[in-house]
C-alpha cells in the first residue's frame, strides 16, 4: 500500500520560504512515476504546484514557477517543496501525491500551512 | 492554460436519487479527464480516469462519460457517504494539470 506523509512547519512568516517534505512508503520513488505537490486554500479548489521524476526532472505551474523548487532524495524515498517569498495568498493545505501522468491515485493527508506574522 | 468549468456549483439531492454533474473544458482534452471526490478534512479520492474508467475500488454507481470538451459524472443512487465535493481534472496538457472549481453535492 502506497502511503505519503507531508511534514513541515505549519506557520511561515510573510516573505519567507515555505518548506515541506513528503515521505513515501510502500513504493520506491526510483521505480517510476512523477511525484507532485497540490495545494488548496481554505474553502477553495485545488491547484497543481509542480511535479518531479526520480531523475530530478521537474515541471512547475507557470503561475508559481518563479518561486517554486521541488527536489527529490531517492536515498530517503522522499521529495520536497520550497516556495519562496510567501504571502497570505499562499495559505493553504498542501498535499503531496503520486502523479500517474495525470490521474492521481495516492495522496498524502495534507498539511495546513498558514502564512502570518 | 486549459480552464475547467463545473456546474452546478451546488447540487441538492435526496438520498437514493440520481446526481448528474457537468464539467466543461475550454478546449478539447480528448478523454484525458479525471473525477475526484473530496470530503471535509480529507484528501481528494480518485473516482474516474480516462473520462469513464472507474478507479480501483470505486462502486459501480459512479460513472463518467464524455470526450472533447463536455463531460459528465453520474451517481446513479446517492448514498449518505456520497455527499461531498467533486472535482474534475484535465491532464491532456500534462504535466500542466488543471482542476475545475468543484461541485458540492448536498443533502436535499
Amino acid at each position: 500500500q502506497v502511503q505519503l506523509q507531508e511534514s513541515g512547519p505549519g506557520l511561515v512568516k510573510p516573505s519567507e520560504t515555505l518548506s515541506l517534505t513528503c515521505a513515501v512508503s510502500g513504493y520506491s520513488i526510483s521505480s517510476g512515476y512523477y511525484w507532485g505537490w497540490i495545494r488548496q486554500p481554505p474553502g477553495k479548489g485545488l491547484e497543481w504546484i509542480g511535479s518531479i521524476y526520480h531523475s530530478g526532472s521537474t515541471y512547475y505551474n507557470p503561475s508559481l514557477k518563479s518561486r517554486v523548487t521541488i527536489s527529490v532524495d531517492t536515498s530517503k524515498n522522499q521529495f520536497s517543496l520550497k516556495l519562496s517569498s510567501v504571502t497570505a495568498a499562499d495559505t493553504a493545505v498542501y498535499y503531496c501525491a503520486r502523479d500517474g501522468g495525470g490521474p492521481t491515485d495516492y495522496w498524502g493527508q495534507g498539511t495546513l500551512v498558514t502564512v502570518s506574522s | 492554460e486549459i480552464v475547467m468549468t463545473q456546474s452546478p456549483a451546488t447540487l441538492s439531492v435526496s438520498p437514493g436519487e440520481r446526481a448528474t454533474l457537468s464539467c466543461r473544458a475550454s478546449q478539447s482534452v480528448s478523454s484525458n479527464l479525471a473525477w475526484y471526490q473530496q470530503k471535509p478534512g480529507q484528501a481528494p479520492r480518485l473516482l474516474i480516469y480516462g473520462a469513464s474508467t472507474r478507479a480501483t475500488g470505486i462502486p459501480a454507481r459512479f460513472s463518467g462519460s464524455g470526450s472533447g470538451t463536455e463531460f459528465t459524472l453520474t451517481i446513479s443512487s446517492l448514498q449518505s457517504e456520497d455527499f461531498a465535493v467533486y472535482y474534475c481534472q484535465q491532464y491532456n496538457n500534462w504535466p500542466l494539470w488543471t482542476f475545475g472549481q468543484g461541485t458540492k453535492v448536498e443533502i436535499k
